[in-house]
């Protein structure tokens, strides 16, 4: 059994377009998290939400959303996709309190031509 | 701001060999400093943490050595193996509660070559 898993694994779309990413974990974990890993590996922190409320929203633009409609998914819609959101995406998850194991994803790679 | 420095950017070490990878924190409310490995295509999974009450911690060919005045902490790879190389990162985070967020270093790349 996946721990963290997201759909799709690739995605290949049009500038313009508009596309979501979906993450379930089955830990039953109450924080989840997106990360964007640029070509250079940097991990950075998009989103987290703590039992479905967004707690953390870093500087990133009003095209991407994240939705989590229960404790256990927590899906990101981009609209508009440009050049520079090509990446892979990751999504994690963890149980109470930051000192506890982080659980990513398989990760999401996105090109957007 | 980058609030963790990791270093070297890439690393490459023979088999057997020792790996070192060295990260740097600013903020004195980080208590928490987990290193992270990531093999290409998949996600960063835990590798071994430590708290700052303690100034090394080991689990089989990885050692943590802490340093808290300095505000530095670094990975030892003993003995290292081809199946070793992977992308490492270091990260930081204040444990006490309403706290979300690690703060990760920028990645080193280790290659270890028969």
């Amino acid at each position: 059994d996946t721990a963290v898993s997201q759909t799709p694994k690739y995605l290949v779309t049009q500038m313009g377009n508009d596309k979501s990413i979906k993450c379930e974990q089955n830990l039953g974990h109450d924080t989840m998290y997106w990360y964007k890993q640029d070509s250079k590996k940097f991990l950075k922190i998009m989103f987290s939400y703590n039992n479905k409320e967004l707690i953390i929203n870093e500087t990133v633009p009003n095209r991407f959303s994240p939705k989590s409609p229960d404790k256990a998914h927590l899906n990101l819609h981009i609209n508009s996709l440009e050049l520079g959101d090509s990446a892979v995406y990751f999504c994690a998850s963890r149980r109470g309190l930051i000192y506890n194991e982080q659980f990513f994803g398989p990760g999401t790679r996105l090109t957007v031509l | 701001q980058q609030q963790v420095k990791q270093s070297p950017q890439s690393l490459i070490v023979q088999k057997g060999g020792i790996s070192i990878i060295n990260c740097a924190y600013e903020n004195t409310a980080f208590d928490y400093f987990p290193w992270y490995q990531q093999f290409p295509g998949k996600g960063p999974a835990l590798l071994i943490a430590i708290r700052p009450d303690v100034s090394e911690k080991k689990e089989g060919r990885f050692t943590i050595s802490f340093n808290k005045s300095a505000k530095q902490f670094s990975l030892h790879i003993m003995d290292s193996q081809p199946g070793d190389s992977a992308t490492y990162f270091c990260a930081a985070a204040y444990s006490g509660a309403g706290s979300y967020q690690l703060t990760f270093g920028k990645g080193t790349k280790l290659s270890v070559i028969p």
